[in-house]
Formats: C-alpha cells, structure tokens, sequence
C-alpha cells in the first residue's frame, strides 16, 4: 500500500546552498502537514496545508523557509541559503482532512545535514 | 519551551519489566496522542485519548488521559525487545496542530 513518501532520504549540503525536499501524500489526503525533528527535540510543526486553502505558516522558523503544494497533491519544503542549525529530520504527514478526529500519517523523513 | 514535557528521557530496561512513561502539561488538551518512532521511520500512531480519565488498553500497553487532561501516561507490562524505540506524546487542541513532547527512547534488552 502506498504511504506518505519523501525524497530524499538524507540530503548533505554546504551552509549558504538552497535545498528543496519532497512529500508524496497518500492519495485522496486533502490535508498536509511539515515538521522539523531536531536531535533530542520533539516535532516542531512548520507548515499546514488543506485543499484549496491558504496554507498555515505560522511555525516556519525564518523567511528562508517556504512551501508549496501543487495541484493539491505533492509538497515541496525549500530552505534557501541553508545554516548549520537547519539540520534536523523533516518529517511530512497527510490526513483525510485537517480534523481533530483524522489520524496524520507519517513519511520516514528526509534526514538533513549542513556541513 | 515545549509545551509538553515528557519523562524520562531514557529508559533501559530488562524483557520482561514494566516501564511507565509520563506526559504532562500546564494546558489543557482537547485530546491526546501516543507514538512510537522507530529508526529511520516516521512516528507512527498508538492511541489517542479524548475523556478525562480515560483509560484505553492496546494489548500490553496501558494509556491513561488525567482527569484535568493536562497529563498522560503510558505503562507497558512486561516488555519485549519490539518495545524498543522513540514514544511520543502529542497534545491537540481544537484544531489539527499537534504539539509533540521530547520523547522517551526506551531500550529493552534481551
């Protein structure tokens, strides 16, 4: 069965360089949810999309972060001119719809380092 | 600053132990969720509790939401070694963000 998948599974960069990471929902997830996961940290939320909607940004950390989705299906997490403390796993999770009921789902993650 | 604290942080235990692992918080939580998180994998869901005083029983683990349900806690009874990994806590208010605790990575040994 298809999950949530990511791409790629680990991404080593230089500080300065941009990166773009990748969620593919679960087919038929109108709601799309990124986090960070620092060493020792628990989930940081960072973005939220659901349908058509405006998405919420209110937990990307600076404005070098910035994510879209298109067609309302895959996402794209970009961090231009990367830091060192911007490494971390970021994890993405979909669900039916952003409800409290609706169980998120979660991706393995793309494990992040900047050298 | 989180707004769920979990502990401990580490915990080795013999097969066969119990351990019990807490979550608390000074908010209120429309419901709480548990996960566990293995290497290399997403946090993948256990239970979630909505009722004060809920209890909900998933085959050796226990799960408990307090009464205020500002706290819970996760009891497991004689542990294995597929026990071993990453357990979560993640409260919700009335709406779809989740904020997670810490963690607690628990290691059983053989």
């Amino acid at each position: 069965g298809a999950g949530v998948s990511q791409s790629p599974s680990n991404k080593v960069t230089e500080k300065g360089k941009d990166v773009e990471l990748r969620c593919d929902p679960i087919s038929g997830h109108t709601a799309l949810y990124w986090y960070r996961q620092s060493l020792g940290q628990g989930l940081e939320f960072l973005i939220y999309f659901q349908g058509n909607s405006a998405p919420d940004k209110s937990g990307l950390p600076s404005d070098r972060f910035s994510a879209e989705r298109t067609g309302g299906s895959v996402s794209t997490l970009t961090i231009q001119r990367t830091q060192q403390e911007d490494s971390a796993v970021y994890l993405c999770a979909s669900s039916l719809a952003g409800l409290v009921s609706n169980e998120q789902f979660f991706g393995p993650g793309t494990r992040l380092t900047v050298l | 600053t989180q707004l769920l604290e979990q502990s401990p942080q580490f915990l080795s235990i013999q097969e066969g132990e119990n351990l019990t692992v807490y979550c608390n918080s000074s908010s209120v939580f429309s419901s709480l969720q548990w996960y566990r998180q293995e290497p290399g994998e997403g946090p993948v869901l256990l239970v979630t509790v909505v009722t004060g005083g809920e209890v909900k029983k998933l085959k050796r683990l226990t799960f408990q939401f307090g009464d205020a349900r500002k706290d819970s806690s996760l009891h497991i009874t004689a542990a294995q070694p597929g026990d071993t990994g990453l357990y979560l806590c993640a409260g919700q208010f009335n709406d779809y963000k989740l904020s997670f605790g810490a963690g607690t990575t628990v290691t059983v040994r053989a």
